[in-house]
């Protein structure tokens, strides 16, 4: 059974560094072809997809946040990181993580981030 | 960037009848399009890939068609747990991009 957990801060203030943690089950980043990625989407809003990382430690990110973005992951214990810097009151969103091979076919819940100073 | 445009926005419904959304892409993405179905307090669900793979578990009155710019999402037969927010998402090229959203709604 695939599952996947986010978890963050809740709030933090504008500038700040935002730490997502992605703690997942069911399947593993070492595996050939796995990948979990990071999709976020603002109330009221669309779904705008952050970055991928895959098992063989290949990173992609929106070019639009290319810049602030960090993936990273920690394979032992089945866990996927998001940083992003600068934190703006646009990003307040719900952040999701996902396991994807191009589509995501297992999504977390999600975790509401709020930018408020 | 690929733009998605979905459409309609909002589609009213009542059980047991047929509906369409429709996603749209800027250009080409050849058959590489996604459905998903959102709902309060549920995951998100991948309902079919690749324009017309249903998604093991989808039930088989969801179908999609479609290649190139234009594609389709067709409910037949709505039950009462399909409404709610559908989202298609192209998974041709990065960045991956996803349309703005349809809510089918109960009338």
């Amino acid at each position: 059974q695939v599952t996947l957990k986010e978890s963050g801060p809740g709030i933090l203030q504008p500038s700040q560094t935002l730490s997502l943690t992605c703690s997942f089950s069911g399947f593993s980043l070492s595996t050939y072809g796995m990948c979990v990625g990071w999709i976020r989407q603002s109330s009221g809003k669309g779904l705008e997809w952050l970055a991928n990382i895959w098992w063989n430690d290949d990173k992609y990110y929106n070019p639009s946040l290319k810049n602030r973005l960090t993936i990273s992951k920690d394979t032992s214990n089945n866990q996927a990181f998001l940083k992003i810097t600068n934190m703006d009151t646009a990003d307040t969103a719900t952040y999701y993580c996902a396991r994807g091979r191009g589509t995501f076919d297992y999504w977390g819940q999600g975790v509401m981030v709020t930018v408020s100073s | 960037d690929v733009q998605m445009t979905q459409s309609p926005s909002n589609l009213a419904a009542s059980p047991g009848e047929s509906v369409s959304i429709n996603c749209k892409a800027s250009k080409s993405i050849s058959k590489y399009l996604a459905w998903y179905q959102q709902k309060p307090g549920k995951a998100n669900k991948l309902l079919i890939y690749s324009g017309s793979t249903l998604q093991s578990g989808t039930p088989s009155r969801f179908s999609g068609s479609g290649s190139g710019t234009d594609f389709t999402l067709t409910i037949r037969n709505l039950e009462p747990e399909d409404f709610g927010l559908y989202y298609c998402q192209q998974h041709n090229e990065y960045p991956p991009t996803f349309g703005a959203g349809t809510k089918l709604e109960l009338k």
